[in-house]
């Protein structure tokens, strides 16, 4: 199983609606990332938590929030879903500032 | 503020031959640096660090970066390229002296390697 595990992998939804889209892991790291990934832009912070009571904002945090449910879930919503939303979502955990970070295989959100 | 450069979009090397891959950063304080990896279809993969000590960083699949501070630098190398080196590498850095930062990446350098 992997160590970090990011569902759904695949999802189209329309504009405007709410989605949800999960974390967890099982490698028992306190911090937990949200990124999000276009081409030719790299990755980009959208939130991170570094306890379940640590929330903070990354550089592109307008449109989405976050819900640290435990130690292992982090999950990220679009409240209201936009095209320009469309990207490759990635979760990550790390053990502390100095030590690498672990990534999910990916969501692959598409909004039409 | 910490940030990453990576110059090259594309990267093409023969197969055989020796491969380098630029990233330059900026960051207030003394940085920690990464290199991911990501293959199609896949996550990103770990495959180095510096964070202090031996500025010749040695990583997974033959992979080493030099960290050069002066040039503010951490070229990802590799002696010999194999085909299966194609991917798309990403370099990362946290400044070192703001503990509550998250990574912050480069953009991606896509190397490709021809047989």
């Amino acid at each position: 199983d992997a160590d970090v595990t990011q569902t759904p992998r695949n999802r189209i939804t329309k504009t405007g609606k709410r989605i949800m889209l999960e974390c967890s892991q099982t490698k028992g790291h306190d911090r937990m990332y949200w990124y999000r990934q276009d081409p030719g832009l790299g990755l980009r912070l959208i939130y991170y938590s570094f306890d379940v009571k640590d929330i903070n904002k990354g550089e592109i945090s307008d449109g989405y929030s976050v819900s640290r449910q435990a130690q292992a879930k982090f999950s990220l919503s679009l409240e209201s879903a936009i095209p320009n939303q469309t990207a490759l979502y990635f979760c990550a955990t790390s053990d502390t500032g100095y030590t690498e970070a672990f990534f999910g295989q990916g969501t692959r959100l598409t909004v039409v | 503020a910490q940030s990453v450069a990576q110059p090259e979009d594309q990267v093409n090397v023969a197969e055989g031959n020796p491969l380098t891959v630029k990233c330059t950063y900026s960051v207030s304080g003394n940085p920690y640096l990464f290199w991911y990896v990501q293959y199609p279809n896949r996550g990103l993969q770990f495959l180095l660090k510096y964070i202090t000590g031996d500025n010749l960083v040695k990583g997974s699949y033959g992979f080493e970066a030099e960290f050069n501070k002066s040039q503010t630098s951490f070229h990802l190398k590799k002696p010999s390229a194999l085909v299966s080196d194609s991917a798309l590498y990403f370099c990362a850095v946290r400044d070192m002296d703001t503990g509550r930062r998250a990574l912050t990446f480069g953009s991606g350098t896509r190397l490709q390697v021809q047989p």
